[in-house]
Protein backbone atom coordinates (compact mmCIF):
# COMPACT_ATOMS: atom_id res chain seq x y z
CA UNK A 1 0.00 0.00 0.00
CA UNK A 2 1.66 3.09 -0.66
CA UNK A 3 2.48 5.34 2.20
CA UNK A 4 2.25 8.77 0.77
CA UNK A 5 0.35 9.53 -1.85
CA UNK A 6 -0.13 12.40 -4.14
CA UNK A 7 -2.94 12.41 -6.16
CA UNK A 8 -2.35 15.53 -8.47
CA UNK A 9 0.43 14.68 -11.07
CA UNK A 10 0.65 18.18 -12.49
CA UNK A 11 -1.13 21.43 -11.94
CA UNK A 12 -0.95 25.20 -13.23
CA UNK A 13 -1.68 28.13 -11.28
CA UNK A 14 -1.85 31.96 -12.32
CA UNK A 15 0.89 34.06 -10.81
CA UNK A 16 0.41 35.44 -7.76
CA UNK A 17 -2.73 33.68 -6.93
CA UNK A 18 -2.36 30.77 -3.98
CA UNK A 19 -2.33 26.46 -5.05
CA UNK A 20 -2.77 23.83 -2.69
CA UNK A 21 -1.02 20.65 -3.18
CA UNK A 22 -2.17 17.55 -1.77
CA UNK A 23 -0.74 14.69 0.03
CA UNK A 24 -2.41 11.88 2.35
CA UNK A 25 -0.48 9.71 4.09
CA UNK A 26 -0.56 6.05 5.73
CA UNK A 27 1.15 5.12 9.04
CA UNK A 28 0.11 3.07 12.52
CA UNK A 29 2.86 5.16 14.17
CA UNK A 30 1.86 7.88 16.54
CA UNK A 31 4.98 9.65 16.17
CA UNK A 32 6.10 10.72 12.57
CA UNK A 33 7.20 13.46 10.99
CA UNK A 34 5.70 15.26 7.28
CA UNK A 35 8.02 17.29 4.78
CA UNK A 36 8.00 19.17 1.83
CA UNK A 37 10.44 19.43 -0.43
CA UNK A 38 10.95 21.26 -4.15
CA UNK A 39 12.53 19.77 -6.70
CA UNK A 40 13.73 22.15 -9.53
CA UNK A 41 14.75 21.10 -13.00
CA UNK A 42 18.29 21.19 -11.48
CA UNK A 43 17.77 18.42 -9.77
CA UNK A 44 18.30 19.22 -6.04
CA UNK A 45 15.88 18.73 -3.48
CA UNK A 46 15.04 22.28 -1.43
CA UNK A 47 13.27 21.59 1.92
CA UNK A 48 9.98 23.54 2.44
CA UNK A 49 8.33 22.97 5.49
CA UNK A 50 8.34 20.34 8.63
CA UNK A 51 5.00 19.25 10.36
CA UNK A 52 5.19 16.67 13.26
CA UNK A 53 2.44 14.17 14.12
CA UNK A 54 1.90 15.86 17.32
CA UNK A 55 2.29 19.24 16.89
CA UNK A 56 -1.12 21.07 17.57
CA UNK A 57 -0.72 24.25 14.80
CA UNK A 58 -0.18 24.20 11.08
CA UNK A 59 3.46 24.74 10.07
CA UNK A 60 4.24 28.02 8.38
CA UNK A 61 7.44 28.97 6.81
CA UNK A 62 6.77 32.13 4.92
CA UNK A 63 4.65 31.79 1.69
CA UNK A 64 4.73 28.07 2.40
CA UNK A 65 2.24 26.96 5.14
CA UNK A 66 0.96 23.14 5.74
CA UNK A 67 -2.66 22.31 6.38
CA UNK A 68 -2.63 19.58 8.69
CA UNK A 69 -5.57 17.47 9.61
CA UNK A 70 -4.24 14.34 11.48
CA UNK A 71 -7.83 12.47 11.18
CA UNK A 72 -7.85 12.47 7.73
CA UNK A 73 -4.13 11.92 6.86
CA UNK A 74 -3.23 14.30 4.91
CA UNK A 75 -0.97 17.21 5.20
CA UNK A 76 -1.88 19.58 2.02
CA UNK A 77 1.13 22.20 1.21
CA UNK A 78 -0.17 25.93 0.53
CA UNK A 79 1.43 28.29 -1.48
CA UNK A 80 0.39 31.55 -1.44
CA UNK A 81 1.55 34.09 -4.10
CA UNK A 82 2.87 32.27 -6.61
CA UNK A 83 5.53 33.27 -8.19
CA UNK A 84 7.37 32.16 -11.43
CA UNK A 85 9.98 30.35 -9.71
CA UNK A 86 7.62 28.36 -7.45
CA UNK A 87 7.56 26.28 -11.03
CA UNK A 88 8.69 22.30 -10.09
CA UNK A 89 8.32 19.35 -8.84
CA UNK A 90 6.94 19.23 -5.48
CA UNK A 91 7.63 15.80 -3.04
CA UNK A 92 5.55 14.84 0.09
CA UNK A 93 7.62 12.88 2.57
CA UNK A 94 7.19 10.90 5.54
CA UNK A 95 9.44 9.85 8.59
CA UNK A 96 8.04 7.52 10.65
CA UNK A 97 9.83 7.56 13.96
CA UNK A 98 8.58 3.88 15.33
CA UNK A 99 11.63 2.21 14.28
CA UNK A 100 14.02 5.16 14.90
CA UNK A 101 14.55 4.84 11.08
CA UNK A 102 15.96 7.93 9.14
CA UNK A 103 14.15 6.67 5.75
CA UNK A 104 12.23 9.61 4.30
CA UNK A 105 9.42 7.93 2.20
CA UNK A 106 8.20 10.19 -0.98
CA UNK A 107 5.61 10.28 -3.17
CA UNK A 108 5.29 10.31 -6.27
CA UNK A 109 5.52 14.51 -6.92
CA UNK A 110 3.12 16.82 -8.11
CA UNK A 111 4.54 19.17 -11.15
CA UNK A 112 3.71 23.05 -10.54
CA UNK A 113 4.03 25.71 -13.39
CA UNK A 114 2.80 29.27 -12.36
CA UNK A 115 2.02 31.06 -15.49
CA UNK A 116 2.56 34.56 -15.79
CA UNK B 1 27.27 27.12 6.63
CA UNK B 2 28.05 25.44 2.91
CA UNK B 3 25.58 23.31 1.75
CA UNK B 4 25.91 19.74 1.26
CA UNK B 5 28.05 18.58 -1.53
CA UNK B 6 28.26 15.86 -4.09
CA UNK B 7 30.47 14.96 -6.44
CA UNK B 8 31.14 14.15 -9.25
CA UNK B 9 27.55 15.56 -10.62
CA UNK B 10 27.91 13.66 -13.83
CA UNK B 11 28.80 10.47 -14.44
CA UNK B 12 28.68 7.81 -17.59
CA UNK B 13 29.88 4.24 -16.89
CA UNK B 14 29.30 0.90 -19.62
CA UNK B 15 27.87 -2.01 -17.63
CA UNK B 16 29.80 -4.44 -15.92
CA UNK B 17 31.90 -1.32 -14.38
CA UNK B 18 31.58 -0.36 -10.80
CA UNK B 19 31.43 3.50 -9.52
CA UNK B 20 32.10 5.48 -6.32
CA UNK B 21 29.89 8.52 -5.39
CA UNK B 22 30.56 11.01 -3.05
CA UNK B 23 29.43 13.28 -0.34
CA UNK B 24 30.03 16.03 2.37
CA UNK B 25 27.61 16.75 4.48
CA UNK B 26 26.91 20.34 5.94
CA UNK B 27 29.53 21.05 9.05
CA UNK B 28 28.38 19.02 12.20
CA UNK B 29 25.72 17.21 10.76
CA UNK B 30 26.64 13.66 11.52
CA UNK B 31 24.12 11.46 9.54
CA UNK B 32 24.32 10.83 5.95
CA UNK B 33 21.52 9.01 3.31
CA UNK B 34 21.12 8.44 0.57
CA UNK B 35 18.39 8.26 -2.34
CA UNK B 36 17.98 6.62 -6.00
CA UNK B 37 15.50 8.64 -7.61
CA UNK B 38 14.36 7.21 -11.54
CA UNK B 39 11.55 8.22 -13.52
CA UNK B 40 9.93 4.91 -12.93
CA UNK B 41 10.40 4.00 -9.53
CA UNK B 42 10.37 7.87 -7.98
CA UNK B 43 12.78 8.41 -4.63
CA UNK B 44 13.93 5.76 -2.96
CA UNK B 45 16.03 5.10 0.48
CA UNK B 46 19.41 3.55 -0.08
CA UNK B 47 21.39 3.66 3.04
CA UNK B 48 21.77 5.78 6.35
CA UNK B 49 25.29 5.62 8.17
CA UNK B 50 26.12 7.71 11.24
CA UNK B 51 29.07 8.30 12.96
CA UNK B 52 30.67 5.42 10.37
CA UNK B 53 27.75 2.69 10.73
CA UNK B 54 25.26 2.17 8.61
CA UNK B 55 22.05 2.89 10.93
CA UNK B 56 19.32 1.76 8.13
CA UNK B 57 19.24 0.52 4.98
CA UNK B 58 16.84 0.16 2.05
CA UNK B 59 15.94 -2.64 0.00
CA UNK B 60 18.59 -2.67 -2.86
CA UNK B 61 20.41 -5.40 -3.80
CA UNK B 62 24.20 -6.23 -2.02
CA UNK B 63 25.80 -4.46 -5.46
CA UNK B 64 24.74 -1.04 -3.25
CA UNK B 65 27.15 -0.43 -0.57
CA UNK B 66 28.51 2.96 1.67
CA UNK B 67 30.59 3.76 3.92
CA UNK B 68 31.49 6.75 6.08
CA UNK B 69 34.05 8.40 7.12
CA UNK B 70 35.33 10.39 10.76
CA UNK B 71 34.95 13.61 9.35
CA UNK B 72 30.80 12.35 8.29
CA UNK B 73 31.33 12.22 4.44
CA UNK B 74 30.03 9.42 2.60
CA UNK B 75 30.73 7.28 -0.18
CA UNK B 76 28.69 4.77 -1.97
CA UNK B 77 29.93 2.06 -4.34
CA UNK B 78 27.22 0.78 -6.65
CA UNK B 79 29.36 -2.58 -8.31
CA UNK B 80 28.79 -4.47 -11.91
CA UNK B 81 26.36 -1.99 -12.95
CA UNK B 82 23.51 -2.25 -14.82
CA UNK B 83 21.43 0.01 -17.27
CA UNK B 84 18.73 0.15 -14.55
CA UNK B 85 20.60 1.67 -11.83
CA UNK B 86 20.85 5.01 -14.28
CA UNK B 87 19.28 7.66 -11.55
CA UNK B 88 19.81 10.44 -10.02
CA UNK B 89 21.60 9.36 -6.86
CA UNK B 90 20.79 11.96 -3.78
CA UNK B 91 22.48 12.41 -0.55
CA UNK B 92 21.14 14.34 2.58
CA UNK B 93 22.73 15.41 5.82
CA UNK B 94 21.20 15.93 9.34
CA UNK B 95 22.53 16.35 12.61
CA UNK B 96 21.25 12.68 13.34
CA UNK B 97 19.95 13.84 16.95
CA UNK B 98 16.73 11.27 16.06
CA UNK B 99 14.33 13.34 16.16
CA UNK B 100 11.20 13.10 14.02
CA UNK B 101 12.07 16.91 13.39
CA UNK B 102 15.34 16.70 12.29
CA UNK B 103 15.40 17.50 8.54
CA UNK B 104 17.21 16.17 5.69
CA UNK B 105 19.01 18.94 3.56
CA UNK B 106 19.85 17.52 0.13
CA UNK B 107 23.21 17.86 -2.13
CA UNK B 108 22.37 18.67 -5.41
CA UNK B 109 22.70 15.03 -6.64
CA UNK B 110 25.06 12.72 -9.15
CA UNK B 111 23.47 12.10 -12.62
CA UNK B 112 24.94 8.32 -13.14
CA UNK B 113 23.96 7.11 -17.02
CA UNK B 114 24.52 3.70 -17.53
CA UNK B 115 25.18 2.54 -20.97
Amino acid sequence: AQKITQTQPGMFVQEKEAVTLDCTYDTSDQSYGLFWYKQPSSGEMIFLIYQGSYDEQNATEGRYSLNFQKARKSANLVISASQLGDSAMYFCAMREYGDSSYKLIFGSGTRLLVRP
Amino acid sequence: KAGVTQTPRYLIKTRGQQVTLSCSPISGHRSVSWYQQTPGQGLQFLFEYFSETQRNKGNFPGRFSGRQFSNSRSEMNVSTLELGDSALYLCASSSGSGGTWDTQYFGPGTRLTVL
